[in-house]
């Protein structure tokens, strides 16, 4: 099974709606991260935590809101999806020391 | 804060010839440095890290950088490219200390021809 899990995979939405991704990990990291890929600017941070109750903003968090759950879980959501929120959204884990950064799948959202 | 150049979008190369991703980093503090390689429909994944000791870093599947602290670059190369490494390459920097997170270059895409 994989370490870090995104769900959806791929989400088409309309202009307007609620969305939210979830993201899950089981390698006992306590620090998460959601950042979006789109192309030709790389991947931006959108928020990240550094364990349960330190949930902080990133370069691009306008938009978005977050919930950590539990240590194992970090979700994403628009509360009100606009078109330019199409993009590819990746969360990643790392340990304490934060020197390595590990990746989902990702999630392919549409918003049209 | 960091931030990151990679100076090629895009890098064509033949099968079997040598590939140098150029990546320069600006920070006012002492980073670590990151290449990360996306294939196709995929998420990211680590090629190789420096964090400290010797500026020439291997890292898997055959791929190498070297720290240059005067250049503030990290530049990533592979002696001989294989179909199989066409891919979007990703840079990246963190702080060295501190409440922090990772700063990623806008990608170059390695496109390997036959």
């Amino acid at each position: 099974d994989a370490d870090v899990t995104q769900t959806p995979r791929n989400r088409i939405t309309k202009t307007g709606k609620r969305i939210m991704l979830e993201c899950s990990q089981t390698k006992g990291h306590d620090r998460m991260y959601w950042y979006r890929q789109d192309p030709g600017l790389g991947l931006r941070l959108i928020y990240y935590s550094f364990d349960v109750k330190d949930i902080n903003k990133g370069e691009i968090s306008d938009g978005y809101s977050v919930s950590r759950q539990a240590q194992a879980k970090f979700s994403l959501s628009l509360e009100s999806a606009i078109p330019n929120q199409t993009a590819l959204y990746f969360c990643a884990t790392s340990d304490s020391r934060g020197n390595t950064q590990y990746f989902g799948p990702g999630t392919r959202l549409t918003v049209l | 804060a960091q931030s990151v150049t990679q100076l090629d979008s895009q890098v064509p190369v033949f099968e079997e010839a040598p590939v140098e991703l150029r990546c320069n980093y600006s920070s006012s503090v002492s980073v670590y440095l990151f290449w990360y390689v996306q294939y196709p429909n995929q998420g990211l994944q680590l090629l190789l890290k420096y964090l400290s000791g010797s500026t020439l870093v291997k890292g898997i599947n055959g791929f190498e950088a070297e720290f240059n602290k005067s250049q503030t670059s990290f530049h990533l190369r592979k002696p001989s490219v294989h179909i199989s490494d066409t891919a979007e390459y990703f840079c990246a920097v963190i702080r060295d200390t501190g409440r922090r997170a990772l700063t990623f270059g806008s990608g170059t895409r390695l496109q390997v021809q036959p």
